[in-house]
């Protein structure tokens, strides 16, 4: 079975200050796909990066990192010089390879970045 | 180009009636996806269809269907509601091939009294 672990529920920063989001998954396929995405209050899931299992190289786009590693089952988010207007809920996302749609979510990560 | 699009984005129903949502997934996107955001639950996988086929499902009891039409735009349905029901429904879509990622819709809030 599949599972994604977030276990910070909720967190707290002033901004200018970097945080990470962490992110622990489970699975027993060799293909697979993990996925973040932020949640603004009007709802909708927006995508923020896509690694697939053979790709444990890191990633930086602007303010974001993301940093993958496959012996800790771990893909975690960083989010440097926080800014008021990245405060959302964020969600990591686990799906097999093969085609299929179903994405596993963990419960997600509410940031609130205060001025 | 336009997003996903949810119709009606917000509704109230009482307990033991039906709705129906519909998803107009982007233009040129043959696959649509749903999912269920609780408080308690998360975001959980309803179904998946791609050229008007469902290819998978989630857990969920027989209340709950779908379908998608020629044009790929998509429906689900929730027959007898319960007030367990009351969720935030969105839809998402994809270009075929394992490696695309899925855009979702703002949703739909039901709400069930």
């Amino acid at each position: 079975a599949q599972k994604v672990t977030q276990a910070q529920t909720e967190i707290s920063v002033v901004e200018k200050e970097d945080v990470t989001l962490d992110c622990v998954y489970e699975t027993r396929d060799t293909t697979y796909y993990l996925f973040w995405y932020k949640q603004p209050p009007s709802g909708e899931l927006v995508f923020l990066i896509r690694r697939n299992s053979f790709d444990e190289q890191n990633e930086i786009s602007g303010r974001y990192s993301w940093n993958f590693q496959k012996s800790t089952s771990s893909f975690n988010f960083t989010i440097t010089a926080s800014q008021v207007v990245d405060s959302a809920v964020y969600f990591c996302a686990l799906r097999r390879g093969g085609g299929s749609e179903k994405l596993v979510f963990g419960k997600g990560t509410k940031l609130t970045v205060n001025p | 180009k336009a997003g996903v699009t949810q119709t009606p984005r917000y509704l109230i129903k009482t307990r033991g009636q039906q709705v129906t949502l519909s998803c107009s997934p982007i233009s040129g996107h043959r696959s649509v996806s749903w999912y269920q955001q609780t408080p308690g639950q998360g975001l959980q996988f309803l179904f998946e269809y791609f050229s008007e086929t469902q290819r998978n499902k989630g857990n969920f009891p027989g209340r709950f269907s779908g379908r998608q039409f020629s044009n790929s735009r998509s429906e689900m349905n929730v027959s007898t509601l319960e007030l367990g029901d009351s969720a935030l429904y969105l839809c998402a879509s994809r270009w075929q091939g394992d490696t695309g990622e899925l855009f979702f819709g703002e949703g739909s809030r039901l709400t069930v009294l």
